[in-house]
This record gives C-alpha cells, structure tokens and sequence, in this order.
C-alpha cells in the first residue's frame, strides 16, 4: 500500500450504531488530520493528530471521536450519529504542520 | 484570518479549450503557503501544487500552469487544451504559518467532448 488508505470507503449506519473509521498513512509523517466535506459547503477541519498528541479540535460533537495510537494510524469512533453528520469525511497526513498535506479517498458516510 | 475565495461555482468547457480558475485570498502574515488540490468524482483530494509566499514565479507543470500574484493576492490556474479526465472540483487552499489549511469553497469544472 501506498500514500494514505482510508477504510470502508463506504458506511451506512442507524443513529444508535457505533462504527470506527480508519486511516492509515504510509508516507511516514509525524500529522495525521480528520476533515468532513458535506454538500456544497467547505471542507471543515475536525482534528489534528501532531506526533500523536491532539493539537486542534474544531468544535466537533463528541459523538465524534477521535485516536491515534501512533504516527501511521488514526480512527475516528462514531455513536448516536444524526443524519445531518452524513458526509465523506476525509483523512490527510503531513510531515508537519506546515507542509503539504496528502488526502485518503475518504469515507462516504450515510447515517438513517 | 485566512480566507479562500472561488468566485467561481461551476465551468463548463469543451474539451480543447483553455480555463483559468481563479483564486484570491487573504492573510496578514508575510510568511504562508498556497496550495491547489483537485476532487475528481472518486472523492480523493489529489495535489497539485504547493507555492511558498516569497515565490512569485509562475509555475508550469504540462497543461497546468500556476499565476501567482501578490500584489492582488491571486493564485490562479490555467488548463491549456482541457481534456475530459480534467473534469473535477479543484480547490485553492491557504496555510499561514504554522496554522493548517483553509480551503475554498471548490469550482467545478465540467469538460465535455
């Protein structure tokens, strides 16, 4: 495998289901990054992962949460989601916080 | 604060004809980072380029080229003879310092034959 590999790519899910995304990243960065791009809005940054301390969280429920138990995997743990949290939601990897972030395929995400 | 601008929602083209997409954006650091990405359907963000602030020169990559302005704070790129698989959402994105990426809204480009 190379670059970033983001798993499933898809997922469907009620509102009282717990899933677990994973990205793994395979470029050997020391920042791994969550976003959610829902239609016709911007991509929104959720976390940041430095040398795997949590460096920024936007405001995210916490019904999102995330983990990173080492420089080359982070997961993002779902429960209770709500409809409108469907979205593809996105990983990336850096080699710090200044250089180019590299992006997953993504997970679409449906939530009923 | 940062902020992205893409004025342009959506282009339509046919294929062979040239595009410029444009960019305009604002920081009050000296010191930060442009970048452009492209969505094709299939949903994964692919890089393009990456243009440090103290960098003015245009860049060309094939059909890609890149016009990057500071006196208008616009970084703007060109497809030369687009081609349906350019068929995409690209968006400009802006890193300041240390701080992570803002990303624009998007435009999509539809290249028909």
């Amino acid at each position: 495998e190379t670059g970033v590999t983001q798993t499933p790519r898809h997922l469907v899910m009620g509102m009282t289901n717990k899933k677990s995304l994973k990205c793994e990243q395979h470029l050997g960065h020391n920042a791994m990054y969550w976003y959610k791009q829902s239609a016709k809005k911007p991509l929104e940054l959720m976390f940041v992962y430095s040398l795997e301390e949590r460096v920024e969280n936007n405001s995210v429920p916490s019904r999102f949460s995330p983990e990173c138990p080492n420089s080359s995997h982070l997961f993002l743990h779902l429960h209770t989601l709500q409809p409108e949290d469907s979205a593809l939601y996105l990983c990336a990897s850096s080699q710090g916080g200044q250089e180019t972030q590299y992006f997953g395929p993504g997970t679409r995400l449906l939530v009923l | 604060a940062q902020k992205v601008t893409q004025a342009q929602t959506e282009i339509s083209v046919v294929e062979k004809e040239d595009v410029t997409l444009d960019c305009v954006y604002e920081t009050r650091d000296t010191t930060y980072y442009l970048f452009w990405y492209k969505q094709p359907p299939s949903g994964e963000l692919v890089f393009l380029i990456r243009r440090n602030s103290f960098d003015e020169q245009n860049e060309i990559s094939g059909r890609y080229s890149w016009n990057f302005q500071k006196s208008t704070s616009s970084f703007n790129f060109t497809i030369t003879a687009s081609q349906v698989v350019d068929s995409a959402v690209y968006f400009c994105a802006l890193s300041e310092g240390y701080s992570t990426l803002t990303f624009g809204k998007g435009t999509m480009l539809l290249v028909s034959p």
